[in-house]
């Protein structure tokens, strides 16, 4: 099935630095990969859709500048919080699917980030 | 109106016992529904997609209620290890985007 590695699974960083997190999908081309963020006791949010090789497409309220989505390749999207700031923890997932398989069978997530801003 | 709204729980339930939840949608247009487990801390995954006729899985029964928009999830028999939170997911006709419910939350005790 479908495999979706993404890293770091935590990372603690100090207000004002930048944290990337990376996003694979390790046995399909993914051309869509999604960011979701999710805080505690309530339900994932999307961000934004990650085209490959197009720039990403951010839902509303969510900052374009703050939250850099890069898709260089159709294994591998990244997500760039930067200058984090304590409001920014929370735990971000991407998800994607094999073309044409994710309204059937779902989408396969990630293992998540789970982001701590100190 | 959220476009998914499923009833928050949490369901406590003893082993063995049936527990069934229901969440709503918005969009008539939506084709694709699917549960998703989600353990604490940890990412959601697959549970079972909803076909229109209903379908089973092992203890796992859902089904789809087109006309009035709701979805629902059956648990028969249930185990410790089906303590979780259960996730409605609706897919987005348009955009292929993933709506999300707030979870169930379920626990089974001993």
């Amino acid at each position: 099935g479908a495999v979706v590695s993404q890293h770091p699974s935590w990372v603690i960083c100090k207000s004002g630095t930048s944290v990337k997190i990376e996003c694979r999908s390790l046995d399909f081309q993914a051309t869509t990969m999604f960011w979701y963020r999710q805080f505690p006791k309530q339900s994932l949010m999307l961000m934004a859709t990650s085209n490959e090789g197009s720039k990403a497409t951010y839902e509303q309220g969510v900052e374009k500048d703050k939250f850099l989505i890069n898709h260089a390749s159709l294994t591998l999207s990244t997500l760039t919080v930067t200058s984090a700031h304590p409001e920014d923890s929370s735990f971000y997932i991407c998800s994607a699917s094999a073309p044409g398989q994710g309204t059937v069978y779902g989408y396969t997530f990630g293992s998540g980030t789970r982001l701590t801003v100190v | 109106r959220k476009e998914v709204e499923q009833d928050p729980g949490p369901f406590n339930v003893p082993e063995g016992a049936t527990v069934a939840f229901n969440c709503t949608y918005s969009n008539s247009a939506s084709q694709s529904f699917f549960w998703y487990r989600q353990d604490c801390r940890k990412e959601p995954k697959l549970l079972m997609s909803v076909y229109s006729s209903g379908n089973e899985d092992g203890r796992f029964t859902a089904q789809l209620n087109r006309a009035s928009q709701y979805i629902s999830l059956l648990i028969r028999d249930s185990k410790l290890s089906d303590s979780a939170t259960y996730l409605c997911v609706v897919n987005n006709p348009t955009d292929y985007k993933l709506s999300f419910g707030a979870g169930t939350t379920v626990t089974v005790r001993a």
